[in-house]
């Protein structure tokens, strides 16, 4: 089955500063790859998605770059705000039985100090 | 986006009880509904892949006996938790899939905390 790694666990930076989280797989099937933001007691969100025919995605302050060969994709964030505090999971989904099941990264807890 | 709705929230039960949580799409048909678990500060577990009309698929280590899953209808999946005991205490999330959409995006509940005194 699919196996997702992401890195890093935490991360702390400064208001304005960028952020990158980093996430690696294993299945060269799967061919979508969301992006989703946690924060503290409620349900994940997805803040943008990528599918494997694009290499790259932008949306206002948030982008998502995948590199097929490689198996990795990230998720970059300019301009960071306090809000922007939470915790970050990235997925792949791959086809099982024809189902599609995501599989999620470990989670990066972003914290943006004002 | 589409909205699902997981109720309880929150729920307390005595060890030995047995606790069912609901998981709805509100504006969509979802053939395939997924149950998570979360503990804190960390991922979301696959459990179990909830498909309508059919038996669910468990993942390796999860006791189909234990959580009972049941998808009736295109815009339900239950997750029963029978025979709760403290080390079954954890947030349990739920997500489902627009059946028009084969390989999108995922919504996801809004948890429910349940706690086993």
């Amino acid at each position: 089955g699919e196996n997702v790694e992401q890195h890093p666990s935490t991360l702390s930076v400064q208001e304005g500063d960028s952020a990158v989280i980093k996430c690696t797989y294993s299945d060269s099937a799967s061919n979508y790859f969301p992006w989703y933001k946690q924060e503290l007691g409620k349900r994940p969100q997805l803040i943008i998605d990528i599918r494997s025919n694009v290499g790259e995605k932008k949306d206002q302050r948030i982008a998502v770059t995948l590199n097929k060969t490689a198996k990795h994709f990230s998720l970059h964030i300019t301009e960071t705000q306090p809000e922007d505090s939470a915790v970050y999971f990235c997925a792949a989904s791959s086809p099982s039985g024809g189902s599609y099941i995501p599989t999620f990264g470990r989670g990066t807890s972003l914290i943006v100090h004002p | 986006g589409a909205v699902v709705s997981q109720h309880p929230s929150r729920v307390i039960c005595k060890s030995g009880t047995s606790v069912k949580i609901e998981c709805r799409s509100l504006d969509f048909q979802a053939t395939t509904m997924f149950w998570y678990r979360q503990f804190p500060k960390q991922s979301l577990m696959l459990m179990a892949t909830s498909n309508e009309g059919s038996k669910a698929t468990y993942e390796q280590g999860v006791e189909k006996d234990k959580f009972l899953i049941n998808h009736a209808s295109l815009t339900l999946s239950t997750l029963t938790v029978t025979s709760a005991h403290p080390e079954d205490s954890s947030f349990y999330i739920c997500s489902a899939r627009d059946v028009e959409g084969l390989n999108t995006e995922a919504f996801f509940g809004q948890g429910t905390r349940l706690t086993v005194v």
